[in-house]
């Protein structure tokens, strides 16, 4: 009964390296979302993908890029990390509008 | 101003007391969706509401669609409610959009 499963639960990076983060969710859900969470705001959406096979922009998109793999897997990837990327970073996926939202444990990147 | 506002940021209660927290939001909705977040910071759904009203033990959640006003009860508040609340919107695309949360706290 994993739900969403997101890997990396740390990271450290220094400025310019690049990483991805992943996410899988065995809930046959349609929907993937990325959002990343700063202290004193709420959680802002960076990237979504309302089904297999498409992507589109959130709030806060720059700096990100995202590929859903399949139905089950959506990564983030930061190309050249930037300390403004310090955060902690959410997926989450729902089966389209109007259903619950299931979220990942997080990951905490730290870009030094 | 923001699409979804919350009240209050900050609550400290004293186990046993009653506790409400509101939400407002600006935007047209398919849903409502109240989520916890206890510190090491996983998230979870407690509630998504379109009208009316959802219980779930001590928790209630209520909806009024015309004022575009969401409440959050705790009734019999206990320390281990100790988290932070969050408040969301659910968009058209599914996507949500969230409130900055209340923090509360429950002493013994």
């Amino acid at each position: 009964n994993a739900g969403v499963t997101q890997t990396p639960k740390f990271q450290v990076l220094k400025t310019g390296q690049s990483m991805t983060l992943q996410c899988a969710q065995d809930m046959n859900h349609n929907s993937m979302y990325w959002y990343r969470q700063d202290p004193g705001m709420g959680l802002r959406l960076i990237y979504y993908s309302a089904s297999e096979g498409t992507t589109d922009k959130g709030e806060v998109p720059n700096g990100y890029n995202v590929s859903r793999l399949n139905k089950r897997e959506f990564s983030l990837r930061l190309e050249s990390a930037a300390p403004s990327q310090t955060s902690v970073y959410f997926c989450a996926s729902s089966d389209f509008r109007g259903t619950e939202a299931f979220f990942g444990q997080g990951t905490r990147l730290t870009v030094v | 101003k923001n699409e979804v506002e919350q009240s209050p940021q900050n609550l400290t209660a004293q186990e046993g007391e009653f506790i409400t927290i509101n939400c407002s939001y600006s935007v047209g909705i398919s849903a409502l969706h109240w989520l916890q977040q206890h510190p090491g910071g996983g998230i979870v759904s407690l509630f998504m509401l379109s009208s009316g009203k959802k219980k779930h033990g001590r928790l209630i959640a209520t909806i009024n669609i015309q004022e575009k006003h969401s409440s959050l009860h705790i009734t019999a508040s206990h320390p281990r409610d100790s988290a932070v609340y969050i408040c969301a919107a659910g968009g058209s695309q599914g996507n949500l959009i969230f409130g900055k949360g209340t923090k509360l706290s429950v002493k013994p």
